[in-house]
């Protein structure tokens, strides 16, 4: 089964708004990682945080982890309509295994 | 560099057939994995390799067999089609540095079976 569940499922807003996605996992981790997937392509990597890190940036994109909670959560500032893909997270308990969520579909309108 | 790539991009197989999908990295990573994703869902990891020779397997390994003779290639073989292995089958990559673990994907082969 699949650890990381998103939230939302789909989020469809307006350029220039933030866009906010939350994943939820259940077991301990060593990292939790975000990727974007375009339609009909591969994922891309956009951003890692470590279990003992509490916040990250990376440009426009902010990922915040509560491990207490079990929680992360992805902001995108500014958005764009080439941020419109699907994003996931995925955890890592060990070297390879990382196990992903459902993922978010987010669509940006001009 | 080209990164991960796998071949071929499409395949339409009948029920009881086989084949293999290739994936072959440059990076010199010594991880690589295969995924599938179904339709509205997350991938699911099918099996992977941490090394030439070394292979383990994931969450969905049935049906599927893979090896690693060499640090670029790692096959996907499908031994007897079936329908529920219509997929779109990822390979990544990936190299121990810092822990990070991050992945580099390939385009994908979008398998049907008939």
């Amino acid at each position: 089964s699949q650890q990381g569940e998103e939230d939302p499922q789909a989020l469809s807003i307006q350029e220039g708004e933030n866009a906010t996605m939350n994943c939820s996992y259940k077991t301990s981790i060593n990292n939790l990682q975000w990727y974007r997937q375009n339609s009909g392509r591969g994922l891309v990597h956009l951003i890692l945080i470590r279990s003992n890190e509490r916040e990250k940036h990376s440009g426009r994109l902010r990922v915040t982890l509560d491990t207490s909670k079990k929680s992360s959560s992805l902001l995108i500032t500014a958005s764009r309509a080439a941020d419109t893909a699907s994003y996931f997270c995925a955890t890592a308990q060990g070297a390879q295994k990382l196990v992903f969520g459902q993922g978010t579909r987010l669509t940006i309108n001009p | 560099n080209a990164g991960v790539t796998q071949t071929p991009k499409f395949q339409v197989l009948k029920t009881g057939q086989s084949m293999t999908l290739q994936c072959a990295q440059d990076m010199n990573h010594e991880y690589m994995s295969w995924y599938r994703q179904d339709p509205g869902m997350g991938l699911r990891l099918i099996h992977y390799s941490v090394g030439a020779g070394i292979t383990d397997q994931g969450e969905v390994p049935n049906g599927y067999n893979v090896s690693r003779s060499t640090t670029e290639d790692f096959p996907l073989r499908l031994l007897s089609a079936a329908p529920s292995q219509t997929s779109v089958y990822f390979c990544a990559s990936s190299s121990r540095d810092g822990e990070s673990y991050e992945q580099y994907f390939g385009p994908g082969t979008r398998l049907t079976v008939t």
